[in-house]
């Protein structure tokens, strides 16, 4: 079975300083991760994806995010948060063999960007 | 990215009619679609799978009855909420997979706001 945890419902964070979002995956194989971000009242925008090679992966508006295999996260950063960062964050999951299925989404995370 | 439209993005119903859904890939042509539900500060729940000509998947505690999903095309898929009740009020949000290889992240509609009086 595939699972995600962000385990923080809130990040707060001011602006002009680093941000992390966390998440860890859980699948029985090897996993397609992705980041996405919703704002209010609408639907989820890509941000990025770690399928395979660097661990390191950057994506939209700034952010990246790295893949640990040891520890199996995929945590998001940016080095410098911008208010219009404030929205909520999904971390999401599939098995490499899954074949043509949905992805599997944590439960989210608000982050609030503070001027 | 691939562009998934959704309408309506708003739409206010009494209760005992049903409401059509719809979501459209515009550039790009989707076998499967996604279709998920999110309650207010929560995440989204997968609702059912929609396969181009078949029959929807539905994931357990689904009413697929209450729930019609047809996808007709390769580009449109619906979700009708049959004799809509206030329970059902939530936002519906559509996905859907431009095949690349076997990784392709998902594209998501905008969503759509239900409100059932």
């Amino acid at each position: 079975a595939q699972s995600v945890a962000q385990p923080e419902d809130q990040v707060n964070v001011a602006e002009g300083n680093p941000l992390t979002v966390k998440c860890t995956y859980s699948v029985s194989g090897n996993p397609y991760l992705f980041w996405y971000v919703q704002y209010p009242n609408r639907g989820l925008q890509f941000l990025l994806k770690y399928i395979t090679g660097d661990n390191l992966v950057k994506g939209s508006y700034g952010f990246e995010a790295e893949f640990n295999k040891s520890q199996t996260s995929f945590h998001l950063k940016k080095p410098s948060a911008l208010v219009s960062d404030s929205a909520l964050y999904f971390c999401a999951v599939r098995d490499m063999y899954s074949g043509n299925t949905p992805l599997v989404f944590g439960k989210g995370t608000r982050l609030s960007v503070i001027a | 990215g691939a562009v998934v439209s959704q309408h309506p993005s708003w739409v206010i119903c009494k209760s005992g009619t049903s409401v059509k859904i719809e979501c459209r890939s515009l550039d790009f042509q989707a076998t499967t679609m996604f279709w998920y539900r999110q309650f207010p500060k929560q995440s989204l729940m997968l609702m059912a799978t929609s396969n181009e000509g078949s029959k929807a998947t539905y994931e357990q505690g689904v009413e697929k009855d209450k729930f019609l999903i047809n996808h007709a095309s390769l580009t449109l898929s619906t979700l009708t909420v049959t004799s809509a009740h206030p329970e059902d009020s939530s936002f519906y949000i559509c996905s859907a997979r431009e095949y690349r290889g076997n990784t392709g992240e998902l594209f998501f509609g905008e969503g759509s706001r239900l409100t059932v009086l």
